[in-house]
């Protein structure tokens, strides 16, 4: 079955940047995304790619995506206090309207 | 534009006692409805989607029970609540392959 995995904490300093990553195991899937939850929220659409593509930027977002690996990442530039959240990916496979979701990544980031 | 609408936001329920969570969803028509559930310190296990009225498909055998009695409404029950069902419980919708847009979230705790 599918199984999407993240590490569980990241932390960082103000202005630097920082990197969260993914594994998934289904090799069919076509999109690959990343949300962001503030507390006591839910979900926020970050960014998401598709599996015929490399890598996506979008401002201080950058999505690096390793088909051949099943390896997922995201690239904050310049980390504010601001994206200290939990970060989950999740990944969709191709005929199917679900979505599978990594455990999430809290990232902390101290002045 | 589309909006999704999850209500209440904060519920404290005794065990044994029934639930009733509803999502709706607006300005678009016949979408993909799902209910997550957020564990304390955990990922999103899918509970329920829904692909059209009336159609629900179950991803995890549970005291919960899903129903979609309109286009745009999810309604989220239970009979007799149990401790083990405390959590942050989430509605999303999609359309196609769009990305999962999701609610604020409904806090359940089970007493």
């Amino acid at each position: 079955g599918e199984d999407v995995e993240q590490s569980l904490f990241l932390s960082v300093r103000e202005g630097d940047s920082s990197v969260i990553n993914c594994t998934y195991t289904d090799s069919s899937s076509t999109y690959l995304y990343w949300y962001k939850q503030e507390p006591g929220a839910g979900l926020q659409l970050l960014t998401y790619i598709f599996s015929n593509m490399d890598m996506k930027q979008d401002q201080r977002l950058t999505v690096l995506l390793n088909k051949k690996d099943k390896h997922l990442s995201l690239r904050i530039a310049d980390t504010q206090t601001g994206d200290s959240a939990i970060y989950f990916c999740a990944e969709r496979n191709t005929g199917f309207q679900k979505l599978v979701f990594g455990t999430g990544t809290r990232l902390l980031v101290s002045p | 534009s589309q909006t999704i609408h999850q209500w209440p936001a904060t519920l404290v329920q005794p065990v044994g006692s029934p639930l009733s969570l509803e999502c709706t969803v607006e300005g678009t028509s016949n979408p993909n409805l799902y209910w997550y559930r957020q564990a304390a310190g955990r990922g999103l296990q899918l509970l329920f989607y829904s692909v059209g009225i009336g159609q629900i498909s179950s991803e995890v055998p549970q005291n919960l029970s899903a129903s979609r009695p309109q286009d745009r409404q999810f309604i989220l029950s239970s009979k007799k609540l149990l401790l083990s069902d405390s959590g942050f419980y989430l509605c999303a919708w999609s359309v196609g392959n769009s990305p999962l847009h999701f609610g604020n979230g409904t806090r359940l705790t089970v007493t």
